[in-house]
């Protein structure tokens, strides 16, 4: 079955400590992109990357980092300069050819810092 | 900078009835997507408008994209309880999205 898968669904981590959230897509996708989602708001842009080897910063990406070294994986890093960083994280991505960027989700990871 | 607000955020319908959630725009959109995301899960494209004055349907579900491209609306006719979940609008090339209206439907 074609796509996006995010590990782990729930993670917990101490205040302080750096977590990498994992981002695999198969779907020969060349866009790929991370949110955030806190309740009662919409979808935060955090990243995103149109090409391997690159990718921008979106509309809160302090306290984030991202790499792009493989097509299929897009993963995010939470450094513990993120201030507030439980939330709902979610993955997509963008197929090729597509001008106004329709985006398949992945499952999201629901990160709690203790 | 541009910003996309939907209103109602929470929207409690008795099954059978109908609802709307609508979609504002600072600015002129590009295109205007609709995602409706379940309780515990993740968003899932409905649809994406592009013209102006444009209208779509699937079902009971009608989309609308307004003739200055700066709105949307969603309806939903007769509700169902599978059409619980939050709805998001998304509009412009970096995809600016809403915060969502929830939408509860009480057999």
């Amino acid at each position: 079955d074609g796509g996006i898968t995010q590990s782990p669904k729930y993670l917990f981590r101490k205040e302080g400590q750096n977590v990498t959230l994992s981002c695999e897509q198969n779907l020969n996708h060349d866009a790929m992109y991370w949110y955030r989602q806190d309740p009662g708001q919409g979808l935060r842009l955090i990243y995103y990357s149109q090409i391997v080897n690159d990718f921008q910063k979106g509309d809160i990406a302090e306290g984030y980092s991202v790499s792009r070294e493989k097509k299929e994986s897009f993963p995010l890093t939470v450094t513990s300069a993120q201030k507030n960083p439980t939330a709902f994280y979610l993955c997509a991505s963008s197929p090729p050819g597509t001008v106004y960027n329709e985006q398949f989700f992945g499952p999201g990871t629901r990160l709690t810092v203790l | 900078g541009q910003q996309v607000m939907q209103i109602p955020q929470y929207q409690h319908v008795q099954e059978g009835e109908d609802f709307t959630t609508y979609c504002n725009s600072s600015t002129t959109l590009s295109n205007i997507q609709w995602y409706k995301q379940r309780p515990g899960g993740h968003p899932v494209f409905l649809i994406q408008l592009v013209k102006s004055g444009e209208v779509k349907k699937q079902k009971r579900l009608t989309f609308q994209f307004g003739e200055a491209k700066k709105n949307s609306s969603l309806h939903i006719t007769a509700t169902q309880t599978t059409d619980v979940g939050t709805y998001f609008c998304a509009g412009g090339g970096k995809l600016i999205f809403g915060q969502g209206t929830e939408l509860s439907v009480k057999p």
